[in-house]
């Protein structure tokens, strides 16, 4: 049972726009800013958003996050093959005084 | 450049030790904490613990305090996670990442992969 609460799976077809949602608690998201990761099939995550709504160089403008309150959201535009991944949220918890992940949400392209 | 350059794949025993560790290059190691994050086959990412390379001050996921040790020695940039007893269920995937403000993971390495069986 993850700190952080996603979706377990989410779909959408080439060009559509998705969001993934990431809820959590006063402690964790309420407070902190919340991060976004990018896990392609075999490799490495890779940071997609960060501080909720900015993007590392590199990363295209289709991706975006948002934050309000103890929840945040993911957002795809203009869905495209290579976007199939599991994205997982992320931020610090002061209770727990350490990070937490979401359990992460497996993105198909139909 | 940077980069997080993490030893290889391990194979053992249960009840046996193991350190892994993690090398970075291409900036000032001791400037950034690094994190271990686990993932256990087709599951999820975990958040194990976070070290300061340059005093090692440590902070550990309360799932994980007591089962890991993290270290680093700031004369070679390279961070350690270690098992004084390793258990099957220890089987993973183990990743280090640079943390930056907010949090973020900005690097990763490229994962080691750790495989404890009888």
């Amino acid at each position: 049972q993850s700190v952080l609460t996603q979706p377990p799976s989410a779909s959408g077809t080439p060009g559509q726009r998705v969001t993934i949602s990431c809820s959590g608690s006063s402690s964790n998201i309420g407070r902190n800013p919340v991060n976004w990761y990018q896990q392609l099939p075999g490799t490495a995550p890779k940071l997609l958003i960060y501080s909720n709504n900015q993007r590392p160089s590199g990363v295209p403008d289709r991706f975006s996050g948002s934050k309000s309150g103890t929840s945040a959201s993911l957002a795809i535009s203009g869905l495209q093959s290579e976007d199939e991944a599991d994205y997982y949220c992320a931020a610090w918890d002061d209770s727990l005084n350490g990070g937490v992940f979401g359990g992460g949400t497996k993105l198909a392209v139909l | 450049e940077v980069q997080l350059v993490q030893s290889g794949a391990e194979v053992k025993k249960p009840g046996e030790s193991l350190k892994i560790s993690c090398k970075g290059s291409g900036y000032s190691f001791t400037t950034y904490w690094i994190g271990w994050v686990r993932q256990m086959p087709g599951k999820g990412l975990e958040w194990m613990g976070i070290i300061s390379p340059g005093d090692s001050d440590t902070r550990f996921s309360p799932s994980f305090q007591g089962q890991v040790t993290i270290s680093a020695d700031k004369s070679i940039s390279t961070a350690y996670l270690q098992w004084s007893s390793l258990k099957a269920s220890d089987t993973a995937m183990y990743y280090c990442a640079r943390r930056l403000g907010g949090g973020r993971f900005d690097y990763w390495g490229q994962g080691t992969l750790v495989t404890v069986s009888s």
